[in-house]
């Protein structure tokens, strides 16, 4: 039962535009959500995070938004800038603790 | 550098042994979460300890325990090891026993074969 679903493996986006990645999520108790970002041979690192009480947050170039109705996620790049290349997974974590992953999408921003 | 440190960073064994993945959290760090990748899968929660004391289990196999000792480092066991239990093997820490940031390691790469 894959509670965080990131239903699009791969992303290519041209340098300088927005790259939108989404991610959904089935638990109603998740009330805490996470990006990471992954390069190869490196272990996830911290982005950016939104709790369940609001819907955006923003640092930087990042944005997260938060639709809870649709228990929907997004996280919004811009302008994607070609280090930002890597596999991106969103998380999603509750009261019980635990922090669930989403299987990732890879963004390739092309020069 | 995330602060937290693994090893060994790459491990190579047979089928039907045991290994054991170590883990040590930022100064500080009470939680610690481990976490199974597989080629081309997402990060599969599989344990995490506070202070010494499971809070949750994910999908650990039988064959898989870890424990979080007194100076908060934690252990990874895998045991009867079979060829699908090879994969990246991710310790996370937090100073929270739930939200807030996690810091990873930069993973220990199990290959079974």
């Amino acid at each position: 039962d894959q509670q965080v679903k990131q239903n699009s493996p791969s992303l290519s986006v041209q340098e300088g535009r927005i790259s939108i990645l989404n991610c959904d999520y089935t638990n109603s108790m998740f009330d805490y959500f996470l990006w990471y970002k992954k390069y190869p041979a490196e272990g996830p690192t911290f982005l950016i995070s939104i709790s369940s009480i609001k819907d955006k947050n923003e640092d930087g170039r990042f944005t997260v938004f938060l639709n809870k109705s649709a228990k929907h996620l997004s996280l919004h790049i811009v302008p994607s800038q070609p280090g930002d290349s890597a596999v991106y997974f969103c998380a999603a974590a509750s009261g019980t603790y635990k922090y669930i992953f989403g299987t990732g999408t890879r963004l390739k921003v092309l020069a | 550098d995330s602060g937290v440190t693994q090893t060994p960073k790459h491990l190579i064994t047979a089928t039907g042994q045991r290994v054991t993945l170590r883990c040590s959290p930022r100064s500080g760090d009470l939680s610690v979460y481990w976490y199974q990748q597989s080629l081309d899968q997402g990060l599969q929660f599989l344990i995490q300890y506070y202070n010494g004391e499971e809070r949750a289990k994910g999908n650990i196999l039988e064959r898989f325990s870890a424990q979080q000792f007194p100076d908060l480092h934690s252990e990874l066991n895998l045991s009867s090891l079979e060829l699908g239990d090879s994969a990246l093997y991710f310790c996370a820490t937090s100073d929270r026993s739930n939200t807030g940031e996690l810091f990873f390691g930069e993973g220990s790469r199990l290959t079974v074969l």
